[in-house]
């Protein structure tokens, strides 16, 4: 079955850092792969979704890779600031409408 | 204002019970989904539906059930059934041609007492 693999162990790093956190992806490569956000308590909001033949994309202080030989997504945060600090959960789509997700890595950003 | 909301934000049930979460939806988006989160674990899908009167079952569908009698509403019953049924449920919505960018409710935390 396809699985979502994300790093379990929260991250911590400095403001201004940029924050990195790695998806691994099993079995064949998804058409894309998405990132949601998610706080305590709340529900997931989307933030970006990259195409099997997008390298790279950008929004703003985001940029997300997708490197098809590796099987593994990474997403970025540029000048980090304490409000990026949530849970960020990557995403793909098997068929019709049944999405996997990964269990999420909690970023904090220290001031 | 356009969204999706879910109620009771905080639900406790006895054992036994049949439980009903609500969600309701003003966005005008054709597709909902119900999902289930537990610590350290992604979101399951439990149920889902493309279109009014119609409902798929999803990964973990056995103790749930559900019903689309409207496009904006999804609601979704845990019974008696349902072995483990403490946990975080969430619903959302997309478009019908945009099913990638799903937007969730605030969920709803069921606690089993």
């Amino acid at each position: 079955s396809q699985k979502i693999e994300q790093n379990s162990e929260a991250l911590n790093i400095q403001e201004g850092k940029t924050a990195t956190l790695t998806c691994n992806y099993t079995n064949y490569s998804p058409a894309y792969l998405q990132w949601y956000r998610q706080d305590p308590g709340r529900g997931p909001v989307f933030l970006l979704l990259i195409r099997e033949n997008e390298k790279e994309k950008r929004k703003e202080r985001l940029k997300v890779t997708f490197d098809t030989t590796l099987k593994q997504s990474l997403f970025h945060i540029t000048a980090s600031q304490p409000a990026d600090s949530a849970t960020y959960l990557c995403v793909r789509r098997n068929y019709g409408q049944n999405f996997v997700f990964g269990p999420g890595t909690r970023l904090s950003v220290l001031p | 204002d356009g969204g999706i909301t879910q109620s009771p934000k905080y639900l406790f049930r006895k054992e036994g019970q049949n439980v009903t979460l609500s969600c309701e939806q003003n966005l005008n988006h054709d597709a909902m989904y119900w999902y289930r989160q537990d610590p350290g674990q992604g979101l399951r899908l439990i149920y889902y539906s493309q279109i009014v009167n119609d409902f798929q079952k999803g990964d973990i569908a056995e103790g749930y059930s559900v019903s689309r009698e409207k496009k904006e509403s999804f609601p979704l019953t845990v019974t008696s059934a349902q072995k483990n049924p403490t946990a975080f449920y969430l619903c959302a919505s997309s478009k019908y041609d945009s099913p990638d960018t799903q937007y969730f409710g605030p969920g709803t935390r069921l606690t089993v007492l």
